[in-house]
């Protein structure tokens, strides 16, 4: 069974600040992907990196995928207190596993106005 | 990006119930999956729902407990038999799109009695 470990798993700070999520794997992947989930609702996709040393940004959100596709990170600039929710990565570990994703644990991220 | 819709959103079921959930995609897609979350926590994938055949289960859910159909591209069921209080979960359908994406529906939140 394939792991991905994230972290941290709570996350608290103020308005303004940068913060940066970790999923790190000993295992190759040929996809990793974030979403971010409101309570209420499904994940919603963010992005998915495809290529080793793969950097992606999304307004204030930045996405690297390793350059040996085992880890990635997302780092969100002045976080804002629209922000908050669960954050996922998931991978894709290809061959006979092909299409289906192993979640890391999450990270609960709230920001305060 | 495909737009998936789960019925019903919520439910409170009493133990030894069975409940029928449905997903629907508003577009043929390969492959859908069925996954369960813990309120808070990450999502663990339980079945891929194979149109025409038998469901592919992951380790730790059985068929009798988890029947799926599929019975067309765009459609899938997951049924929780037998109810019991630790069947209490968000359940989560969701759809492979292009370039390894996946989308999810919103979910069914379920709680057994």
């Amino acid at each position: 069974t394939q792991l991905l470990e994230q972290s941290p798993q709570f996350l608290s700070i103020q308005e303004g600040e940068n913060l940066t999520v970790y999923c790190n794997s000993s295992s190759v992947f040929s996809s990793l992907q974030w979403y971010r989930q409101e309570p209420g609702e499904g994940p919603v996709l963010l992005v998915t990196v495809v290529t080793g040393g793969e950097v992606k940004k999304l307004k204030r959100l930045t996405f690297q995928f390793g350059d040996a596709r085992k880890d990635s990170s997302l780092h969100i600039t002045a976080a804002q207190p629209g922000d908050t929710g669960l954050y996922l990565c998931a991978a894709n570990a290809g061959g006979t596993s092909y299409g289906k994703l192993t979640f890391g644990q999450g990270t609960i991220l709230t920001v305060h106005p | 990006s495909a737009v998936i819709s789960q019925k019903p959103s919520r439910d409170i079921c009493q133990r030894g119930t069975s409940l029928t959930i449905q997903c629907q995609v508003d577009s043929q897609v390969t492959m859908m999956f069925w996954y369960r979350q813990q309120p808070g926590q990450s999502l663990t994938l339980i079945a891929t729902a194979n149109q025409g055949s038998e469901a592919t289960y992951e380790s730790g859910f059985v068929i009798d407990k988890f029947p799926i159909s599929r019975p067309n591209l765009t459609f899938s069921t997951l049924t929780v038999s037998n109810m019991s209080p630790e069947d209490s979960s968000i359940y989560l359908c969701s759809a492979r799109g292009g370039q390894e994406t996946q989308y999810f529906g919103p979910g069914t939140r379920l709680l057994v009695l």
